[in-house]
């Protein structure tokens, strides 16, 4: 199966300041990758989608300015949480989606990052 | 995309078949219905999908219904390593289009 890493697997950071998670996939290329957010006991809730060399689309509620994506090449998108505040702390995962047609219905999930904001 | 219901959760006997059940009775003709599962503090992982005909692989079987409206989820012989919550997801197509929008699944516990 296909693998997609995510980095860092774990961060703290202090209150107001900016945290960047990478989401590889490593060998694949994805033209699509999702960011999903998951609070404790939970379900996941999809955050944006993001499609290589254009702007992601944010699910309604959701900070555009505050969760900044970059989808720079078929196999990286980095989502970067800016001045970030407790209430930001959470289970980050990203997703990808192949880039060839007949792969096209399949999604692999990153192991995903635990963010927390003191 | 059509929404799912599944019950929030289920036991089975270790080396027992578990049935998944989910209930998408607004699903559309073109929407496949994907079955992943998340193991505590991990990523989802994909388990397999359908369209309208049953499928197998090495992991589970997938029973959908002839209306589509509702389908199962089959793990064969379950494992402790099986213990995880199962989510059902119907998403629009097969091309490169669709988002995956997780419920709340079913927590599936495995007991010795």
């Amino acid at each position: 199966g296909a693998v997609v890493s995510q980095h860092p697997s774990r961060v703290i950071c202090k209150s107001g300041t900016s945290v960047k998670i990478e989401c590889r996939s490593l060998d694949f290329q994805a033209t699509t990758m999702f960011w999903y957010r998951q609070f404790p006991k939970q379900s996941l809730m999809l955050m944006a989608t993001s499609n290589e060399g254009s702007k992601a689309t944010y699910e309604q509620g959701v900070e555009k300015d505050k969760f900044l994506i970059n989808h720079a090449s078929l196999t990286l998108s980095t989502l970067t949480v800016t001045s970030a505040h407790p209430e930001d702390s959470s289970f980050y995962i990203c997703s990808a989606r192949p880039a060839t047609d007949y792969r096209a219905y399949e999604q692999y999930f990153g192991p995903g990052t635990r963010l927390t904001v003191t | 995309d059509a929404k799912t219901t599944q019950p929030p959760s289920m036991d089975c006997a270790e080396g027992r078949a578990a049935n998944l059940p989910c209930n998408h009775s607004t699903i559309s003709g073109n929407e496949y219905v994907y079955w992943y599962r998340q193991i505590h503090s991990q990523g989802p992982q994909y388990i397999i999908h359908g369209l309208k005909n049953n499928e197998t692989n090495e992991m589970a079987s997938l029973i959908i219904t002839e209306d589509r409206k509702s389908s199962t989820l089959i793990l064969p012989h379950a494992t402790l390593r099986d213990t995880a919550v199962y989510y059902c997801i119907v998403r629009f197509g097969s091309g490169n289009t669709g988002k995956l929008i997780f419920g709340q699944g079913t927590t599936l516990q495995v007991k010795p």
